[in-house]
């Protein structure tokens, strides 16, 4: 595609469900990240993908959050027993080689309620 | 491992004056470096970077950014602020190695402009 596209762009749920949250990157992208930004806050780190090597998880809250990257394309970021603090909008990004500038998504703007 | 300090989580200028947000960078190796910028509601856009080529790099919107190694800044500057450029910065750093380096971003830099 032309452009990283996140899916969906808002989602409301309620306090205890799980959520799963898209990435797709650029078309050849070998880089993908997650980040997260809370009300007012910078960029929280979540997690990397590149190429076939084990994800780098580091920035990961709890082991309520998890994230797929299938087929070195396609990520999925999912939330389980959402919390209220889970709230902000999640944003990923790709870039076509380690080190190279990356391109984010719209985000995806999550309300636990 | 690398890391980028943004000093000053605000700032605010006048519509004409300079703007000069500050990034500050830590790196053992040659780093690759970045400006983006996130207007209200939207994902981030890259203003410009730098890749070891010329030091003083210039950007999208009037925007540019001068590397000195020696002082391990990155910071970056307008001639005259806009009110379009009201907005929120963030500096990164990557490195120009091989492995597995990941994009670094500072906290960022509020821009507000008054008229």
């Amino acid at each position: 595609g032309a452009g990283v596209s996140q899916s969906p762009s808002n989602k409301v749920t309620e306090k205890g469900k799980d959520v799963e949250l898209r990435c797709d990157p650029i078309s050849g992208h070998t880089a993908l990240y997650w980040y997260r930004q809370s009300l007012g806050q910078g960029l929280e780190f979540l997690i990397y993908f590149q190429g076939n090597s084990a994800p780098d998880k580091s920035g990961l809250p709890s082991d309520r959050f998890s994230a797929e990257r299938t087929g070195g394309s396609v990520s999925t970021l999912t939330i389980q027993r959402t919390q209220q603090e889970d709230s902000a909008v999640y944003l990923c990004a790709s870039s076509l080689e380690q080190g190279a500038e990356a391109f984010f998504g719209q985000g995806t703007r999550l309300t636990v309620v | 491992a690398q890391s980028v300090t943004q000093l000053g989580s605000h700032v605010s200028v006048s519509e004409g004056a300079l703007v000069l947000l500050r990034c500050n960078y830590s790196s053992s190796v040659p780093p690759y470096l970045f400006w983006y910028v996130q207007y209200p509601n939207q994902g981030l856009q890259l203003l410009l970077k730098y890749t070891s080529a010329a030091t003083l790099v210039k950007g999208i919107n009037g925007f540019e950014a001068e590397f000195k190694k020696s002082e391990t800044s990155f910071h970056l500057t307008k001639p005259s602020a806009h009110m379009s450029d009201a907005a929120e910065y963030f500096c990164a750093v990557s490195l120009m190695n091989t492995g597995f380096q990941k994009l670094v971003f500072g906290t960022g830099t509020r821009l507000l402009v008054s008229p």
